[in-house]
């Protein structure tokens, strides 16, 4: 089955640039989707399409993908930047799968 | 704005059943796929099905496929999941999410906050 895979962890200073990557066979022909998801709450879409921000989304939030890996860039992170971030995507068959998640510590 | 309320989750014993519920408003329901994710205690999301929007179409994960059945009502606005034969690796935080069928890709743009599900003796 397809598979999405992400670092478990990333940590971070406040102002630091922090990367999250997602690698997955089929992302140089799929989007990639990022949803952060923090304690206690439900997931929320960050990026869509590799590298679209749905509105309200801060700017420091961007996304890109080559070849196969795509790249979640938090550009100054902040405290309540930390969470959970998921990549999701779909294979050629149409199954949808999410990664194993990132905790981004910012501290 | 868009809501999603999910309500129905609960303490079930092995084998027994649970119906959940998603109310939805600030968008015209009917138009949009719907779909379930859960997130089991500690782990991350695993989509479990969705159904068109007039329901003739409906899709499941294979761990699922048999024991539970996705509907939805558009005459009340509400997206319903029947868990049947309930197992232990069932317990999760199930996830009602509007599902976005675009040319370029298929995401899940909404979610609701979720309903816990425990599936204990």
């Amino acid at each position: 089955s397809y598979e999405l895979t992400q670092p478990p962890s990333v940590s971070v200073s406040p102002g630091q640039t922090a990367r999250i990557t997602c690698s997955g066979d089929a992302l140089p022909k799929k989007y990639a989707y990022w949803y952060q998801q923090k304690s206690g709450q439900a997931p929320v879409l960050v990026i869509y399409e590799d590298s679209k921000r749905p509105s309200g989304i801060p700017e420091r939030f961007s996304g890109s993908s080559s070849g196969t890996m795509a790249t979640l860039t938090i550009s100054g992170a902040q405290v309540e930047d930390e969470a959970d971030y998921y990549c999701y995507s779909t294979d050629s068959s149409g199954s949808r799968v999410f990664g194993g998640g990132t905790k981004l510590t910012v501290l | 704005e868009v809501q999603l309320v999910e309500s129905g989750g609960g303490l079930v014993q092995p084998g027994g059943s649970l119906r959940l519920s998603c109310a939805a408003s600030g968008f015209t329901f009917s138009s949009y796929w719907m779909s379930w994710v859960r997130q089991a205690p500690g782990k991350g999301l695993e989509w479990v099905a969705n159904i068109k929007q007039d329901g003739s179409e409906k899709y499941y994960v294979d761990s699922v496929k048999g024991r539970f059945t996705i509907s939805r009502d558009n005459a009340k606005n509400s997206l319903y999941l029947q868990m049947n034969s309930l197992r232990a690796e069932d317990t999760a935080v199930y996830y009602c999410a509007r599902d976005l069928q675009a040319v370029a890709g298929i995401y899940f743009d909404y979610w609701g906050q979720g309903t816990l599900v425990t599936v204990s003796s």
